[in-house]
C-alpha cells in the first residue's frame, strides 16, 4: 500500500513569507509526528496528534510554527514570516496507534531553503 | 532533556569489513528504534529494542540494547556498498513514547 506522503518535495521561499507543508498518513494511521532535520543537528521533535485529542505542541521551536490535522488524516505544518533558520528538511510520520512500540513509518519529507 | 549521542560521527569502511555504530543515552531507555537514512530520502525503519539484554538481527545487521549502559549498538557484518548512508538512533522520551528523540546520526560510506 501507499506509504507515508509529502508536499511540495522541494520549496525555496523568502524570508518572511508564509509557507505550508502538507502530509499524508498511511490510511488507518492514527498517530502523526512532524520532525525537523537540520544539517548536522539531527532530528527534532515537533508536534504529534493522535486521533481527536490535543496535539502535543511541545516541540514546536516558536510561535510562528502551527500544525492542523483536519479529519484525522492530513496534515499541514505552516510556518508563518520564514527566517533562515527554518531552513531544513521537515519529516512527518506516521503510525497505526500512539506509543513507542508502533513503528514510526516516515514520508521522503520537504526541502525548506529560506532565502 | 534526554540526549543521544552516536559515535562515530562518521564511518568509511572498506566492503567486507565489519563494522560498529554506538548510541548512547543521557537517560534511562524505555527502547531504542534504529533507522537508516539515504540523501534525498526519508527513514527506513531498521529494527526496535524494546528491553535490555536484547538483540535483533536482520540480513547482516545486529543491533543489541544495553540498558545499564543505557546504550545501544549496531553493527554490520561485511558490509556492502548498500549498507551506505546515514544511521540513526531514536529513542523515546517517557514510557508513553509519543516523541521520539533521535542522534544526530553516523555517516556510513563503504568503498569497494
Amino acid at each position: 500500500g501507499a506509504g507515508v506522503s509529502q508536499s511540495p518535495s522541494n520549496k525555496v521561499t523568502e524570508k518572511g513569507k508564509d509557507v505550508e507543508l502538507r502530509c499524508d498518513p498511511i490510511s488507518g494511521h492514527t498517530a502523526l509526528y512532524w520532525y525537523r532535520q537540520s544539517l548536522g543537528q539531527g532530528l527534532e521533535f515537533l508536534i504529534y496528534f493522535q486521533g481527536n485529542s490535543a496535539p502535543d505542541k511541545s516541540g514546536l521551536p516558536s510561535d510562528r510554527f502551527s500544525a492542523e490535522r483536519t479529519g484525522g488524516s492530513v496534515s499541514t505544518l505552516t510556518i508563518q514570516r520564514t527566517q533562515q533558520e527554518d531552513s531544513a528538511v521537515y519529516l512527518c510520520a506516521s503510525s497505526l496507534d500512539r506509543g513507542f512500540y508502533n513503528e514510526q513509518f516516515f514520508g521522503p519529507g520537504t526541502r525548506l531553503t529560506v532565502l | 532533556s534526554q540526549e543521544l549521542e552516536q559515535s562515530p560521527q562518521s564511518l568509511i569502511v572498506q566492503e567486507g569489513k565489519n563494522l560498529t555504530i554506538n548510541c548512547t543515552s543521557s537517560k534511562t531507555l524505555y527502547g531504542l528504534y534504529w533507522y537508516k537514512q539515504k540523501y534525498g530520502e526519508g527513514l527506513i525503519f531498521l529494527m526496535m529494542l524494546q528491553k535490555g539484554g536484547e538483540e535483533k538481527s536482520h540480513e547482516k545487521i545486529t543491533a543489541k540494547l544495553d540498558e545499564k549502559k543505557q546504550q545501544s549498538s549496531l553493527h554490520i557484518t561485511a558490509s556492502q556498498p548498500s549498507h551506505a548512508g546515514i544511521y540513526l538512533c531514536g529513542a523515546a522520551q517517557n514510557q508513553a513514547g509519543t516523541a521520539l528523540i533521535f542522534g544526530k546520526g553516523t555517516t556510513l560510506s563503504v568503498s569497494s
